[in-house]
């Protein structure tokens, strides 16, 4: 079965630094990836998402994931945060095959708080 | 904006009611999923309707029970309603189950049970 692991529940950096949130995904079969943004009472909002080809996606607002098999991390980063970028971040996996076909398995989240 | 529409957006229901919750789907999508996202949680996948049938399920009970229509358009719905069963409910719609397509989602329904 596929799983996938946000490591941090919550990450504060300041505006302009580095943001980094960090995704494992466990799964027999490379699953599609995907992260989703989710800002207070909305719905999710897609980034950016990884199928087959170049392994470094890059997504909207200036985000970017690298798929790395050998690690199994699918880890979301920006050079520079934003007031803007405070939000909760969510990895999520696609299956592709199997019982749980066209399930999306989500982690946990990670609350990112932009500080000034 | 997904053009994925969910309706209602927030509702309040009595445990032991029943609740309806439906969702448009993207135009030209015939994949749709349903989700359950708990306070403080990552959406848990209820399950997923392809060309009106289901063909995926999570570990939910059998109260909770969707329909998918000939537009693509579907219900959720809910018995017996629990105070656990208070959260956002996610519509999720994609061109194709499981192909990696893009999938969209709604601005959700929050249910809200007392």
């Amino acid at each position: 079965a596929q799983s996938v692991t946000q490591l941090g529940s919550h990450v504060s950096v300041s505006e302009g630094a580095l943001v980094l949130l960090r995704c494992n995904y466990s799964s027999s079969v490379p699953p599609y990836l995907f992260w989703y943004v989710q800002y207070p009472n909305q719905g999710l909002q897609l980034l950016l998402k990884y199928t087959t080809g170049a392994t470094l996606v890059k997504g909207i607002n200036g985000f970017e994931a690298e798929f790395k098999k050998s690690e199994t991390s699918f880890h979301l980063t920006k050079p520079s945060a934003h007031m803007s970028d405070a939000a909760e971040y969510f990895c999520a996996g696609l299956n592709a095959g199997g019982t749980s076909y066209g399930k999306l398995t989500f982690g946990q989240g990670t609350i990112l708080t932009v500080h000034p | 904006e997904t053009g994925v529409t969910q309706s209602p957006t927030h509702l309040i229901k009595t445990r032991g009611q029943q609740v309806t919750l439906r969702c448009s789907s993207q135009s030209g999508h015939n994949t749709v999923s349903w989700y359950q996202q708990a306070l403080g949680q990552g959406p848990q996948f209820i399950f997923q309707y392809y060309r009106e049938e289901e063909n995926g399920r999570g570990n939910f009970p059998p109260r909770f029970s969707g329909l998918q229509f000939p537009n693509y358009s579907s219900e959720l719905n809910v018995n017996a309603l629990e105070l656990d069963d208070s959260a956002l409910y996610l519509c999720a719609s994609s061109q194709a189950r499981g192909s990696g397509n893009t999938i969209y989602f709604g601005e959700g329904s929050w249910l809200t049970v007392v």
